[in-house]
């Protein structure tokens, strides 16, 4: 069965960096997209981008250009997503999510999630 | 604010049926198919409806979705309090080359 598991939680300090990563099992790694979604205390879901773990090539959502990098390590199923520069707006759950598509996107798998706290 | 506009909460008794709108534009829902999503607390997003108003596997036919221009529908039938959750609908925006979310409906069984 496909399983997306995540890393644990983290609390780090404004400006620091976090590395969340999503291990995938149940399927052949390189087949699917991956795509990280991000939802803050008590709002909605926003999408940050997406890497292809075949060629490594991402695709990353406007606001998040220039602080994130999502990388993958293709001898462990594991795909990352590094945030820096982080501030009080980044606190957040951050799932990954395996991206299917048909005649459209949709996100069939989604990973546990992993609470980011940012916080002096 | 989000792109794709959903109520923030609508509400019906348990065996009652409930629709949640999802409004977009020609860059998003006109030219794009339509996913929903149902987050119970403290949970991660489930998928319910994709392509517009194909079931996955193992989601009951009390869902449905439908899509007309640039707004898409989910309906739900025979509600239950298990059914209480947070619904949100997505798709690919072409303009801005970016998967896009609506602000998320809470649902309330009462």
């Amino acid at each position: 069965q496909v399983q997306l598991v995540q890393s644990g939680a983290e609390v780090t300090k404004p400006g620091a960096s976090v590395k969340v990563s999503c291990t995938a099992s149940g399927y052949s790694f390189t087949s699917y997209y991956m795509h990280w979604v991000r939802q803050a205390p008590g709002q909605g879901l926003e999408w940050m981008g997406l890497i292809n773990p075949s060629g490594g090539t991402t695709i990353y959502a406007q606001k998040f250009q220039g602080r994130v990098t999502m990388t993958r390590d293709t001898s462990t199923s594991t795909v990352y997503m590094e945030l820096s520069s982080l501030r009080s707006e980044d606190t957040a759950v951050y799932f990954c999510a395996r991206g299917e598509y048909s005649f459209g996107l949709y996100f069939d798998y989604w990973g546990q999630g992993t609470l980011v706290t940012v916080s002096s | 604010q989000s792109v794709l506009t959903q109520p923030p909460s609508v509400s019906a008794a348990p065996g009652q049926k409930v629709t949640i709108s999802c409004s977009g534009s020609s860059s998003n829902i006109g030219n794009n198919y339509v996913s929903w999503y149902q987050q119970l607390p403290g949970t991660a997003p489930k998928l319910l409806i994709y392509d517009n108003n194909k079931r996955p596997s193992g989601i009951p036919d009390r869902f449905s979705g439908s899509k007309s221009g640039t707004s898409a529908t989910l309906g739900i039938t025979g509600l239950q309090t298990g059914d209480e959750a947070d619904y949100y609908c997505g798709t690919w925006d072409s303009s801005l080359s970016a998967s896009l979310f609506g602000g998320g409906t809470k649902l309330t069984v009462l």
